[in-house]
Parts: C-alpha cells; structure tokens; sequence
C-alpha cells in the first residue's frame, strides 16, 4: 500500500525549533519529487517547500524562507522539515506529499504543529 | 494571500452541475498546468484532477476539469452529497519560483 505518514509534530514556543518527519512506503520513494504543505486551523492550503528526487534542487514559500530546510534520506525513504525561529503563524497541520510530476497524488495524514507560549 | 483566486462557496441540488473557477495569471495558470484537490471534512487534501483534463484512477467522470488562458474551472455533474468539500485548484508559478494553491471553494449539496 503506497503510504505516507508523517511525526514530529508538537506544542513549542515561538523562537523554537521542530524538525517534521514524512515516512513513504509502497513506493519508489527516489523516483518522486516530495513536498510539504500545510494548514492553518479553519483555513486553506499553503504551500511550504519541495525537494527534488535526489535532494539537490529545494523550494520554499516566502513565508518561511531563511528558516525552515527540507531535506530527504532515500536510503531510509524519508523526508525531513527542520523548521527553526518558529512564529505563532507557523500553527498548522502539515502534510507531506510525493509527486511524480507537477501534481501531489499521494498524501500523509499531516501531523500538528503549534506554536504557542 | 494567495495568487489564484476561487469563489468562497458553491452550491447546488442533488443532481445537478456545479462550476468552480479558479483564476490566475500568465505566471502560473498561463504558463503552467492546473491541478485540482478534493479534501473531504477532516480528511487529507486528494488529487482529483491533473494536468488540466485529467482523472486520476478511481475519479468518476462526473469530475471534469478545463483550462483557457489564465483560468481554469472544475465541473462536478451529478452532484451528490459526497461530494461536500473544499476544492482547491493549484498550479507552479514561475513568478514566485512556488507552488501555488487557490483560496478554495467550499461545495455544499442543498
């Protein structure tokens, strides 16, 4: 079964540090383009950032450019968001996704991160 | 606040067509392919049509999109109460050097 599940998600204070985990299976997980997006509760979605298949291209949204850093192991099928001087606007559910071309067509089930004092 | 612009909400009867637009610019919808995403209440956003036209297995063919210029739209025939969600059209805009998502639609069935 092709799946993604994604951890790390908790409760930090603004200034803080958090880095997201996106676990893939069922799939050639080096094969796909990965990416994170997220969102705010009550709100739609935004994009955060990708990665291309081997690591060495990345995008970011504005928003978080400059603090956050995504990343991927290919040799342990995972996907990483360290994200770092977190904001209260920084609160959402966020969600990786593999894409094998310019479309998202598989999803984890997001993991929650807020940032709160 | 995003790029692509969607009308808030859209709504219809059992049955019947519903329309939703999404519009861009020549940076993103103009130059790129159109992507449209499904999230069901409480659930994960899903690929519901990519590459302007196209279903992803398991898709009914009561899902269609388009694209023209600049805009594009997603048409729901045959509405069904399943079919309660926000829609969410996206595409790359070369512009921001991102992926863009549009302001989604809510889709209520009466």
């Amino acid at each position: 079964e092709v799946q993604l599940v994604e951890s790390g998600g908790v409760v930090v204070q603004p200034g803080g540090s958090l880095r997201l985990s996106c676990a893939a299976s069922g799939f050639t997980f080096d094969d796909h383009t990965m990416h994170w997006v997220r969102q705010a509760p009550g709100k739609g979605l935004e994009w955060v950032s990708l990665v291309s298949w081997d690591g060495g291209s990345t995008y970011y949204a504005d928003s978080v450019k400059g603090r956050f850093t995504i990343s991927r192991d290919n040799s342990k099928n995972s996907l990483y968001l360290q994200m770092n001087s977190l904001r209260t606007e920084d609160t959402a559910l966020y969600y990786c996704a593999s894409a094998m071309s310019s479309y998202m067509d598989v999803w984890g089930k997001g993991t929650t991160v807020t940032v709160s004092s | 606040q995003s790029v692509l612009t969607q009308p808030p909400s859209a709504s219809g009867t059992p049955g019947q067509r519903v329309t939703i637009s999404c519009s861009g610019s020549s940076s993103n919808i103009g130059g790129n392919t159109i992507n449209w995403y499904q999230q069901l209440p409480g659930t994960a956003p899903k690929l519901l049509i990519y590459i302007n036209d196209q279903r992803p297995s398991g898709v009914p063919d009561r899902f269609s999109g388009s694209k023209s210029g600049t805009s594009a739209s997603l048409a729901i025939s045959g509405l069904q109460s399943g079919d309660e969600a926000d829609y969410y059209c996206a595409a790359w805009d070369d512009s921001l050097n991102g992926y863009v998502f549009g302001t989604g639609t809510k889709v209520t069935v009466l």
